[in-house]
């Protein structure tokens, strides 16, 4: 079957580093995408793997380990508008049908 | 440059109505996904489309809902005799291309209300 798991929640402090854990099993693996997502708002991307070792862009990363079906995205520096829902997402063999996890909602606090 | 434009934002109907969605992708995509989200939960894919064609419609029930994406205007995702249980947000999203690194970009959804 198609199974995406990810924390529900997580909180972390402002300035701190964060890492949002996925682990995914699906019939066939073509890309794995992160999206943020704030309430009410639209997902909007923010990094894409397909091999294997970490992607960086700006205070952002994403890891990808294809032989254990996991990733992680990494958030540094984190500023109180990080507050937001992080949707795991992986793209099906054939290049269009994209799974999507549940989501892990992040709290920043002061 | 604008982006993934849905109408309505905002949708109310009362049981047994039809709702119909609409999705204009970005200029120059013509792939264009549906995807329903329930509160608290993540996206579910209902359909995939290009112009005149669908794709792949393994996520979309059998009965009542339609998707088009006519060669002339917007993608359409039609629900017939709405129930309680289709009260969601309806997320649309739009792609150059289906495969390689092309992510999808998302419009702002429709939240659809049933009386």
């Amino acid at each position: 079957g198609q199974n995406i798991d990810q924390p529900t929640e997580m909180t972390a402090t402002e300035g701190a580093i964060v890492q949002i854990n996925c682990t995914y099993q699906t019939s066939g693996f073509n890309g794995l995408f992160w999206y943020q997502q704030h309430a009410g708002e639209a997902p909007t991307f923010l990094s894409y793997n397909v091999l294997d070792g970490l992607e960086e862009k700006g205070r952002f990363s994403s890891f990808l380990s294809r032989s254990k079906g996991y990733s992680y995205l990494l958030l540094k520096e984190l500023q109180m508008k990080d507050s937001a829902s992080y949707l795991c997402a992986v793209r099906d063999t054939g290049g269009f049908k994209t799974i999507f996890g549940a989501g892990t909602r992040l709290f920043v606090k002061a | 440059n604008a982006g993934v434009m849905q109408n309505p934002r905002h949708l109310v109907r009362r049981r047994g109505q039809e709702a119909r969605l609409r999705c204009s992708p970005v200029k120059g995509h013509s792939h264009v996904y549906w995807y329903r989200q329930l509160p608290e939960e993540g996206l579910k894919f209902m359909v995939y489309l290009q112009k005149e064609n669908i794709i792949d419609e393994s996520g979309m029930p059998k009965e009542r809902f339609s998707a088009e994406f006519p060669k002339e205007g917007p993608s359409i995702l039609r629900i017939q005799q709405v129930v309680r249980g289709d009260s969601a947000a309806y997320f649309c999203a739009s792609s150059r291309a289906s495969g390689d690194n092309q992510p999808q970009h998302f419009g702002d959804g429709t939240r659809l209300s049933i009386l």
